[in-house]
């Protein structure tokens, strides 16, 4: 199994609610990634898993909360989103978060928040 | 947090012509990874180069690394309309475990 899965493929939301996307990977890989992509730019790193704990958060606005339940999970809980914040979400992992190995993404996620 | 610009942002070509796309990224790195995303779809990885690498072939893709330069190339040799993506280059930052993307290269092959 070389698949990342995210689910739900599409969200629409609200600024005042609570959704989670989620991510799966059954590959062994021991890194896990969260980047945003707004239409047309490349895709910005957002927060590094490895060996699930948070190794890596570039910044990013408490609005966005991550969680790495175990080695397979990855989460990322939104609340009170601002509508700027709609793009695509994609989830990657990594066998190591040694920069020596491949990103294997997910289709995304795609936000929009009304 | 972007690493690397591209050039040229978008390119045009006939199915069959060759498609170089270039890459300049700002520090120091261990590897540079070639990625290709169709439109609106996930990343799917196409080629890593080390930093102690010059060029690199798998199948039509050609890759060169000038660390000196801090520039890389992607070549993709006899193109077919089934190319039609975006073209990122993505390198790790000193410390390994963050990966960059560069800006982009749309590239468009027509039949």
């Amino acid at each position: 199994d070389t698949e990342v899965t995210q689910t739900p493929k599409h969200l629409v939301m609200g600024m005042t609610n609570k959704k989670s996307l989620k991510c799966e990977q059954h590959m062994g890989h021991r890194a896990m990634y969260w980047y945003k992509q707004k239409a047309k730019k490349p895709p910005e790193l957002m927060f590094v898993y490895s060996y699930e704990k948070l190794s890596i958060n570039e910044s990013v606005p408490s609005r966005f909360s991550p969680e790495c339940p175990n080695s397979s999970l990855l989460n990322l809980h939104l609340h009170a989103l601002q509508p700027e914040d709609s793009a695509l979400y994609l989830c990657a992992s990594s066998l190591r978060a040694s920069g020596s190995g491949e990103l294997f993404f997910g289709e995304g996620s795609r936000l929009t928040v009304l | 947090s972007q690493q690397g610009e591209e050039d040229p942002q978008a390119l045009s070509i006939q199915e069959g012509e060759n498609a170089t796309m270039n890459c300049s990224y700002k520090t120091s790195i261990n590897n540079l990874q070639w990625y290709r995303q169709n439109s609106g779809r996930g990343l799917v990885h196409l080629i890593l180069i080390r930093s102690n690498e010059r060029e690199k072939h798998s199948g039509r893709l050609r890759v060169t690394l000038d660390t000196s330069k801090k520039s890389s190339s992607l070549l993709i040799t006899a193109s077919r309309a089934a190319d039609t993506a975006s073209y990122f280059c993505a390198t790790d930052a000193d410390t390994g475990n963050q990966f960059y993307f560069g800006t982009g290269t749309s590239l468009t092959v027509i039949p």
